[in-house]
């Protein structure tokens, strides 16, 4: 029963490169979470789509990350141009529909260091 | 707004100890939703209980167990009898529907030394 699956697991880049991180959902789950970890702010919720819609972005830090979904098994994680200060470890996380709030099921992350 | 505050940043035992993790919430919401989650040194965050608001009993896992109080908004996490598998950052999170999104507190790293 395979998990959350992300891609790349790690990725190292030049400052104003272009990195794009991928997810894939547990199949069934309609809800899909993209959060970042840093030890300064700890977890934080970038942005989250249900049914494949974006709900909520309020966490995306600034105009240069951007999220799709395009369809309800892959999200993409954006960032154009990169900087020192998003090196992080960025997780996906997808919930099953049901009443209530589902437990959120997380993916085991990608290291980004941008140099 | 919502709010989850893990006071203890680090803690360290000994093995078989037993090891209780506090988490104090705030939120104005009548309903609402409690998480623990754990986060070992591989970096995963794997998922361990979840708690509607409207159920204060406790729960116990094996050697875990939680107590949810209301009175208190505390939900606190007991490892019994602990062992160096157990070592870990211990996250606490809390979701509301006013929020619309899940809070996580800042961790409490667990030490299980032999």
């Amino acid at each position: 029963d395979a998990g959350v699956i992300q891609s790349p697991r790690h990725e190292v880049t030049e400052m104003g490169q272009e990195v794009t991180l991928r997810c894939k959902p547990i199949s069934g789950h309609n809800s899909l979470f993209w959060y970042r970890q840093t030890m300064m702010r700890g977890l934080e919720l970038l942005i989250y789509f249900n049914n494949n819609v974006p709900i909520d972005d309020s966490g995306m830090p600034e105009d240069r990350f951007s999220a799709k979904m395009p369809n309800a098994s892959f999200s993409t994680l954006k960032i154009q141009p990169s900087e020192p200060r998003d090196s992080a470890v960025y997780f996906c996380a997808s919930s099953s529909p049901g009443q209530g709030f589902n437990e959120q099921f997380f993916g085991p992350g990608t290291r980004l260091t941008v140099l | 707004a919502q709010k989850v505050t893990q006071a203890q940043t680090e803690i360290s035992v000994v093995e078989k100890e037993d090891v209780t993790l506090d988490c104090v919430y705030e939120t104005r919401d009548t309903t609402y939703y409690l998480f623990w989650y754990k986060q070992p040194p591989s970096g995963e965050l794997v998922f361990l209980i979840r708690r509607n608001s409207f159920d204060e009993q406790n729960e116990i896992s094996g050697r875990y167990s939680w107590n949810f109080q209301k009175s208190t908004s505390s939900f606190n996490f007991t490892i019994t009898a602990s062992q160096v598998v157990d070592s870990a950052v211990y996250f606490c999170a809390l979701f509301t529907g006013g929020g619309n999104k899940l809070t996580f507190g800042t961790g409490t790293q667990l030490k299980v030394e032999l």
